[in-house]
């Protein structure tokens, strides 16, 4: 059964430093999304990209975010310059051509800004 | 007010027993409906879609009233490996807003 792929599974940064979370997402899929979860808060979103554009954003996605789909296979986000409470864990999903609302997940990255 | 509201539990139940979780939304402009499980530290996997006919899938049904913005879910013969945070989820075309779940516990 295909999934979607995210790496690292950890990453421990310094406050102040750029990280870029990477994610394959299924193979056929045109419509992808990043979300995160703070420990003990519910799931959150950050944003969705369709067609190589941004369709919508939260108040969290601020100009420190950024969404990139550098080749035909890869879905990047990067963080320019972490804060303490981007500490959370990111979930990449990916949805489908017919039925974009259904959602499949990533295992996610557990970033730990120090 | 929430998004999307759930009793956060825990339901501590036996095997066997049938447990009901119920969530509210707020955004009438949602337009699809889900029930995600999510184990401990690991990603939301999709359980279900709920659709406003009801629908079944094996021990679990789902059920989406759209006037009352309410949505059910009824898990029957409940197993230990049941034991998860159920997730009720909403969502438009470009997102998925998620309630804070409801935490479920089967035990001997």
């Amino acid at each position: 059964e295909p999934e979607v792929t995210q790496t690292p599974s950890h990453q421990v940064t310094q406050m102040g430093q750029e990280v870029i979370l990477r994610c394959v997402p299924i193979s056929n899929h045109l419509y992808f999304y990043w979300y995160r979860q703070i420990l003990g808060q519910k799931v959150e979103f950050l944003v969705s990209f369709y067609n190589n554009e941004i369709s919508e954003k939260s108040e969290i996605f601020d100009d420190q975010f950024s969404v990139e789909r550098p080749d035909g296979s890869n879905f990047t986000l990067k963080i320019r310059s972490t804060k303490l409470e981007d500490s959370a864990m990111y979930f990449c999903a990916s949805g489908g051509a017919g039925n974009q609302n259904t959602q499949y997940f990533g295992p996610g990255t557990r970033l730990t800004v120090l | 007010r929430k998004e999307v509201e759930q009793d956060p539990g825990p339901f501590n139940v036996p095997e066997g027993a049938t447990v009901a979780f119920n969530c509210t939304y707020s955004n009438s402009a949602s337009q699809s409906f889900f029930w995600y499980r999510q184990d401990c530290r690991k990603e939301p996997k999709l359980l279900m879609s709920v659709y406003s006919s009801g629908n079944e899938d094996g021990r679990f049904t789902a059920q989406l009233n759209r006037a009352s913005q309410y949505i059910s879910l009824l898990v029957r013969d409940s197993k230990l490996s049941d034991s998860a945070t159920y997730l009720c989820v909403t969502g438009t075309a470009s997102k998925l807003t998620f309630g804070t779940g409801t935490r479920l516990q089967v035990t001997l």
